[in-house]
C-alpha cells in the first residue's frame, strides 16, 4: 500500500529564516507531487506540482520555492519567510496524469508558524 | 474562473440526527467532483468521487449526489457520529488539458456534532 509522509509535523520560525520541509512517498512511482497551502478560514491553495524528477510547475507566484531530486521526494523551500507564509501545509500524490484527474492523496500536514 | 462554493460554512447537529451539506461549482469543462473530510490539523481524506455520469455515491453513512445540469452537489451525513466532527471539502476537478489536475476547491463546512 502506498504511504505519504511529511515533516516536521509543526514548526515555529522566525521572519527572516529559512524553511525547508518534506515529503515522500512509498508504495509508488512516478507519481504527481504537490504542494499546498491552507490558511485560516481559506480553502486549500495549490503551490507547486510535479509530474517527475526535476519538473516544478508554480501555480502562485511567492516566497517559497519546490524541488525535486528523487522521485518520491518533494520539498518546499524558502530563503526567508514572511509572516504571510503561516499556514497548514500538505503535500499530495496522485498517479501519473494522463488525461483524466486521478484521486489525490493527502499528507499529515505541517503546522507553520512564522512569528 | 473556475469557482466552488460551499454551504452552510459551519453547522452544528446533535448525536444521531443526519445532516445535508451542499456544493455549487462553476467548473468547466467538468471532468469529476470529490468530497473530502479533513479532521482538525490533519491531511483530507478522500469520501468520494463522481464523474459526470455518476448522479449518487455512497460511502457507509455518506451519501453524495450531483446534478451536473444545476452543477449541484450535496453530502448528505446518516445518524451523525461524534467522529464525524470536522471540515468537508467539496473539491471539483476540471480538464486540464495536462496541467495540474484543474482542481478548485471549496472553502469547506465546518460540522460540529454535540453529544
Amino acid at each position: 500500500s502506498q504511504t505519504i509522509h511529511q515533516w516536521p509535523a509543526t514548526l515555529v520560525q522566525p521572519v527572516g529564516s529559512p524553511l525547508s520541509l518534506e515529503c515522500t512517498v512509498e508504495g509508488t512511482s512516478n507519481p504527481n507531487l504537490y504542494w499546498y497551502r491552507q490558511a485560516a478560514g481559506r480553502g486549500l491553495q495549490l503551490l507547486f506540482y510535479s509530474v517527475g524528477i526535476g519538473q516544478i510547475s508554480s501555480e502562485v507566484p511567492q516566497n517559497l520555492s519546490a524541488s525535486r531530486p528523487q522521485d518520491r521526494q518533494f520539498i518546499l523551500s524558502s530563503k526567508k519567510l514572511l509572516l504571510s507564509d503561516s499556514g497548514f501545509y500538505l503535500c499530495a500524490w496522485s498517479v501519473t496524469w494522463t488525461g483524466t484527474s486521478y484521486e489525490q492523496y493527502f499528507g499529515p500536514g505541517t503546522r507553520l508558524t512564522v512569528t | 474562473k473556475n469557482q466552488v462554493e460551499q454551504s452552510p460554512q459551519s453547522l452544528i447537529i446533535l448525536e444521531g440526527k443526519n445532516c445535508t451539506l451542499q456544493c455549487n461549482y462553476t467548473v468547466s469543462p467538468f471532468s469529476n467532483l470529490r468530497w473530502y473530510k479533513q479532521d482538525t490539523g490533519r491531511g483530507p481524506v478522500s469520501l468520494t468521487i463522481m464523474t459526470f455520469s455518476e448522479n449518487t455515491k455512497s460511502n457507509g453513512r455518506y451519501t453524495a449526489t450531483l446534478d451536473a445540469d444545476t452543477k449541484q452537489s450535496s453530502l448528505h451525513i446518516t445518524a451523525s457520529q461524534l467522529s464525524d466532527s470536522a471540515s468537508y471539502i467539496c473539491v471539483v476537478s476540471a480538464w486540464s488539458g495536462g496541467g495540474a489536475d484543474g482542481l478548485t476547491f471549496g472553502k469547506g463546512t465546518h460540522l460540529i456534532i454535540q453529544p
